[in-house]
């Protein structure tokens, strides 16, 4: 079994300021955990991902995520925020092994990103 | 390069009709995924294929819906006897191909659709 929480539904910051987006994960096997970002009316995009290499883990637009074993945390962070990031984050687990577990992914409920100017 | 299409992007129906929604994946991609997304929620998984087969789907809420991809390329998500429960935003997703065992450094990165969103009245 697997479950994401993304522990704050709307998170605000002004422009320039870092950026913090929560998500905890639980899973039986090694798992494969990604954020993935969804402009309105825009189809979701994937920021970056975590398959057991690196535990920090850079991806596109500045963002970056850190994969915390002890902590079951993978929370995504920015230095300085922008207004163009202004959207939903989800964060993402995939996981399974030879004993089990299916890879199908299971979504957070998400974090909705607003930027003051 | 082209990028995973939906169509319709929008389909307004009464409910109890029938409904049909239309995902073209990324040329190659083996692997392709349809969630449901409801307002203030995440993706819920319906149902999985590889190739022309659906290898999971678990996630069909009903017998209501299935799902076809015939050629193992495009796929169509059938509702019959629409409710208005079934209202969401339908994404569909690709990837090249399906990891096993330990995780690849592919990681099952999916490329998603813009989505069709469905409001059944």
């Amino acid at each position: 079994a697997q479950s994401v929480t993304q522990l704050d539904s709307h998170v605000s910051v002004s422009e320039g300021t870092p950026v913090l987006l929560r998500c905890n994960y639980s899973s039986s096997y090694s798992p494969s955990l990604f954020w993935y970002v969804q402009h309105p009316n825009k189809g979701l995009q994937l920021l970056l991902k975590y398959t057991s290499a690196a535990t920090l883990v850079k991806g596109i637009n500045g963002f970056e995520a850190e994969f915390k074993k002890s902590e079951t945390s993978f929370h995504l962070t920015k230095p300085s925020a922008h207004m163009s990031d202004a959207a939903e984050y989800f964060c993402v687990v995939s996981a399974g092994g030879i004993s089990g577990g299916s890879y199908i992914p299971t979504f957070g409920r998400g974090t909705s990103l607003i930027v003051h100017p | 390069g082209a990028g995973v299409s939906q169509t319709p992007s929008n389909k307004v129906t009464e409910k109890g009709k029938y409904v049909e929604l239309r995902c073209d994946p990324i040329s190659g991609h083996t692997a392709l995924y349809w969630y449901r997304q409801s307002l203030g929620q995440g993706p819920e998984f319906l149902i999985y294929f590889q190739g022309t087969g659906a290898a999971d789907d678990s996630g069909l809420p009903n017998d209501r819906f299935f799902a076809v991809r015939p050629e193992g390329s495009v796929s169509t998500l059938k509702i019959q006897r629409t409710e208005r429960g079934d209202s969401a935003v339908y994404l569909c997703a690709s990837s090249l191909t399906r990891t096993s065992g330990i995780p690849s450094r592919y990681g099952d990165e999916q490329f998603f659709g813009p989505g069709t969103r469905l409001t059944v009245l």
